[in-house]
């Protein structure tokens, strides 16, 4: 089916353990994102990218790691999850940088 | 810096009634506006947006939002208020510094009384 998708849609993990988050999209948007939604933060972004092989840091990318080999997918990877990692995992895509934004379910992740 | 500030962390509005979720914004050019409903446990989707001409704009569901230079505020309006309208709202205003992404405020979560 068309649209964005992230899996899993929850995970719980251990600290210093490594955990991927995914996020595909169908459209073949140029751009993706990738937020993290705290309570009284709201949404902050984490990494963005604007097209496969190009990506750039957002305001909280400490402790996270992504890669786009492909347009249609852009996973976040933390690769030694922390406790203050626990959070909702929002991931979305768009076709230009001020257009309508398309975002995934989310993914809510607990590190114990 | 770009900013977006959404004053009011919570509102209850009784079903029927009227509703104003405010947002302020600090921004160096021309803004790109936008405003967003999450409902629980979901994504989040476009209500409406302003990139120029107009001042005031219309969205899905009702809602209508007016762009205000000269208070950098750009608030969203409902006339009368649905129970389904309760959900969290933000506020965003991009591109950021580095020409891609946008900023969120907070949030406004709002809560529907019978």
């Amino acid at each position: 089916d068309a649209g964005i998708t992230q899996s899993p849609r929850y995970k719980i993990t251990e600290t210093g353990r490594q955990v991927t988050l995914m996020c595909h999209q169908t459209w073949s948007h140029s751009y993706m994102f990738w937020y993290r939604q705290d309570l009284g933060h709201g949404l902050r972004l984490i990494y963005y990218s604007a097209a496969a092989d190009i990506t750039d840091k957002g305001e909280v990318p400490d402790g996270y790691v992504v890669s786009r080999s492909k347009t249609e997918n852009f996973p976040l990877t933390l690769e030694s999850a922390t406790r203050s990692q626990t959070s909702v995992y929002f991931c979305a895509s768009s076709e230009s940088t001020v257009e309508k934004l398309f975002f995934g379910s989310g993914t809510q992740l607990s590190v114990l | 810096a770009q900013s977006v500030t959404q004053p009011d962390i919570h509102i209850t509005v009784s079903e029927g009634a009227s509703l104003e979720l405010r947002c302020n914004y600090s921004y160096g050019a021309t803004p790109y506006l936008f405003w967003y409903v999450q409902s629980p446990g979901q994504g989040l989707q476009l209500l409406l947006k302003y990139f120029s001409g107009d001042t005031l704009v219309q969205g899905i569901k009702g809602f209508e939002a007016e762009f205000k230079r000269s208070q950098s505020s750009f608030n969203l309006r409902k006339p009368s208020v649905h129970w389904s309208d309760a959900a969290e709202y933000f506020c965003a205003v991009g591109p950021n510094q580095a020409g891609t992404a946008l900023i969120f405020g907070k949030g406004t979560t709002l809560s529907v009384s019978s």
